[in-house]
Formats: C-alpha cells, sequence, structure tokens
C-alpha cells in the first residue's frame, strides 16, 4: 500500500466523451503528481501540485486536459473531448516537500478511447 | 527527447544469480536517481535511490551504483529470486526539481 487511490481502476470511453480520475492520498503530502504511462514507455510527467497550487504543467498537458487540487487533499484530472492518443495509464504519486525524496505511485487508471 | 536511457528493453537471469540493470542520463543537472519496480496492470513501485554526492547505496538485495563522470547508474539484484521478475524502470531529476524523468524499462525476467 503506497498510500495512494485511484478511481477508477479502468475506464474505457466513446472518442469525444469526457473523463474524469480521481487521486485521494491516504496521509497529508505536500506534492502531487500525475503522470501518463503508454505502452513500451516509461512513466511521463503532466502536472505537479504542491498543496492546492499547481505549480509546473508539461507540454504533454494539451488544453483539453485540466487538473485541480481543490483543497490541497485529493486531486482530480479531466480529459475533455478524448481521443484515441489518450489511451493510457494514467498515474498520480505523492512526495514530501524536500529536495531529494521519493514519489510513491498509486496503482492508477487504465483508459481505453474506443 | 529522452534524458534517461536503458538501452536493455529485457534481460533473462537464473535465480541465485546477480542482476544487473542499466541506465544512461543525458542531463548534466540531474543529481537525484531512483529505481522502480513494475507489476502489469499496478502502479510503479519505489525500490531504491541514490543522491549525487554517493556512488553507492544499498538496501539489502539491492545495490544502485552511481558513476556521475559517464552518467551511467546501475542496479545489482543478487541473489535473484523469481518475484524480482518486473518491469524495471530508471527515473531522475536535478536537485530542485520535482518531476521525474523515466526511462523507458527493462523488463527483467528471473527464471527458476
Amino acid at each position: 500500500d503506497t498510500g495512494v487511490s485511484q478511481d477508477p481502476r479502468h475506464k474505457i470511453t466513446k472518442r469525444g466523451q469526457n473523463v474524469t480520475f480521481r487521486c485521494d492520498p491516504i496521509s497529508e503530502h505536500n506534492r502531487l503528481y500525475w503522470y501518463r504511462q503508454t505502452l513500451g514507455q516509461g512513466p511521463e510527467f503532466l502536472t505537479y501540485f504542491q498543496n492546492e497550487a499547481q505549480l509546473e504543467k508539461s507540454r504533454l498537458l494539451s488544453d483539453r486536459f485540466s487538473a485541480e487540487r481543490p483543497k490541497g487533499s485529493f486531486s482530480t484530472l479531466e480529459i475533455q473531448r478524448t481521443e484515441q492518443g489518450d489511451s493510457a495509464m494514467y498515474l498520480c504519486a505523492i512526495s514530501e516537500h524536500l529536495s531529494n525524496t521519493e514519489a510513491f505511485f498509486g496503482q492508477g487508471t487504465r483508459l481505453t478511447v474506443v | 527527447d529522452q534524458q534517461v536511457k536503458q538501452n536493455s528493453p529485457s534481460l533473462s537471469v537464473q535465480e541465485g544469480r546477480i542482476s544487473i540493470l542499466n541506465c544512461d542520463y543525458t542531463n548534466s543537472m540531474f543529481d537525484y536517481f531512483l529505481w522502480y519496480k513494475k507489476y502489469p496492470a499496478e502502479g510503479p513501485t519505489f525500490l531504491i535511490s541514490i543522491s549525487s554526492i554517493k556512488d553507492k547505496n544499498e538496501d539489502g538485495r539491492f545495490t544502485v551504483f552511481l558513476n556521475k563522470s559517464a552518467k551511467h547508474l546501475s542496479l545489482h539484484i543478487v541473489p535473484s529470486q523469481p518475484g524480482d521478475s518486473a518491469v524495471y524502470f530508471c527515473a531522475a531529476s536535478p536537485n530542485s526539481g520535482y518531476a521525474l524523468n523515466f526511462g523507458k524499462g527493462t523488463s527483467l525476467l528471473v527464471t527458476p
């Protein structure tokens, strides 16, 4: 148990639909990250929050993607007008607000866009 | 551009032998390095890390070696066990950074 719960575990959606994923850290951690992993690749950074502030967004995060972390606890990642290329595993991770600390990942949400 | 590279997509080792997984990086600003293990349909699990002020870090059967001049690190698993079979990802970040840069992974198979 890494202390990060993600919901849903799997999501199948039709192209053009909107989807929302949720990440719930079990304990208080300042930093929360979203990554995306496609087949044969390592996880790729999407965005991160320090408390409720979204401090960095990757260029991978198109304007169809939006992430929030109200109150600095759980986080949501929404994808609007999904495309087949959005099919991937979406991973949430947490870490302490310190340099050189490991990030702990949730089990991910597997998105399939048909 | 891939700043962290794992050039061996797969590795097969006999149980009890040493597994050596390699990783190269290009960004000289990286100074914190991690290894993660991943089973199918699960998120990556943290294994071991090393800061650039060290050249070796050991935790049980797992040892990570860092060669800064060569921009190379390796993970040694000894003795290897069948339960170690998984995909191993190397990751790196700069000191003041936050985002981890991952390699593409090496699939390790430990055979009985």
